[in-house]
């Protein structure tokens, strides 16, 4: 079946410091998103993108639909404390087609 | 919020024993899935429903049984439960014609003793 390899697994970065994460796959998306859990929490969507190429930012967030259409990188600027967490990639190739998630980034940041 | 709840939030149970829990929303989605969460493996999908009394399986399904009586309700049942069920199961929900991905609940953790 179709998967999503997400790398790195995990992260230890300084307070302060920029994070870069990917996500690839075999198989073609037209949708990838981008997915943030909190410990004790659900994941939350943070990007949507709906197009090869295309670069989205939320914030300090910003993630790019690669232009093969089989990976996305997300990366995140000046790092702050609450950026602790699981970050999910996942890719969907139609709204009728079940979303398939990689395995998350765990993101550490040291004061 | 997007009007998920999943209840209870955090449960402990016996090998052996049926367990039941429940995902409800408000929003009148007509999808909506049941995940386990485990470290090293993500998400996996255990079921799910795209209907009233529509369900599926999903990649982990062995164990798990589903019902969906109500647009609303979405329970997922431990039929007889195990040590390797012990996760954190969380039900996730999208409408058609919804492009923004799924929205999850806040998740359950269960404990199997």
């Amino acid at each position: 079946g179709q998967q999503l390899n997400q790398s790195p697994q995990s992260m230890f970065i300084q307070e302060g410091e920029d994070v870069s994460m990917n996500c690839t796959s075999s198989s073609i998306f037209n949708t990838w998103l981008w997915y943030k859990q909190e410990p004790g929490e659900g994941p939350v969507l943070l990007i949507a993108l709906y197009k090869a190429g295309e670069l989205t930012s939320n914030g300090r967030l910003t993630a790019q639909f690669g232009i093969t259409r089989k990976d996305s990188f997300l990366n995140i600027s000046a790092s702050i404390p609450s950026d602790v967490g699981i970050y999910f990639c996942a890719g969907q190739l139609t709204r009728d087609d079940k979303i398939i998630f990689g395995k998350g980034t765990r993101l550490h940041i040291l004061p | 919020d997007a009007g998920i709840t999943q209840s209870p939030r955090h449960k402990v149970t016996e090998t052996g024993t049926p367990v039941t829990l429940r995902c409800h929303q408000t929003e009148n989605h007509r999808y909506m899935y049941w995940y386990r969460q485990d470290p090293g493996h993500g998400l996996r999908l255990i079921h799910y429903s795209y209907g009233v009394k529509d369900t599926d399986k999903g990649e982990v399904s062995d164990g798990y049984s589903v019902s969906r009586s109500k647009t609303e309700d979405f329970l997922l049942t431990l039929e007889s439960a195990t040590s390797s069920q012990t996760s954190v199961y969380f039900c996730a929900i999208t409408g058609a014609g919804v492009r923004d991905g799924y929205t999850f609940g806040s998740g359950t953790r269960l404990t199997v003793v």
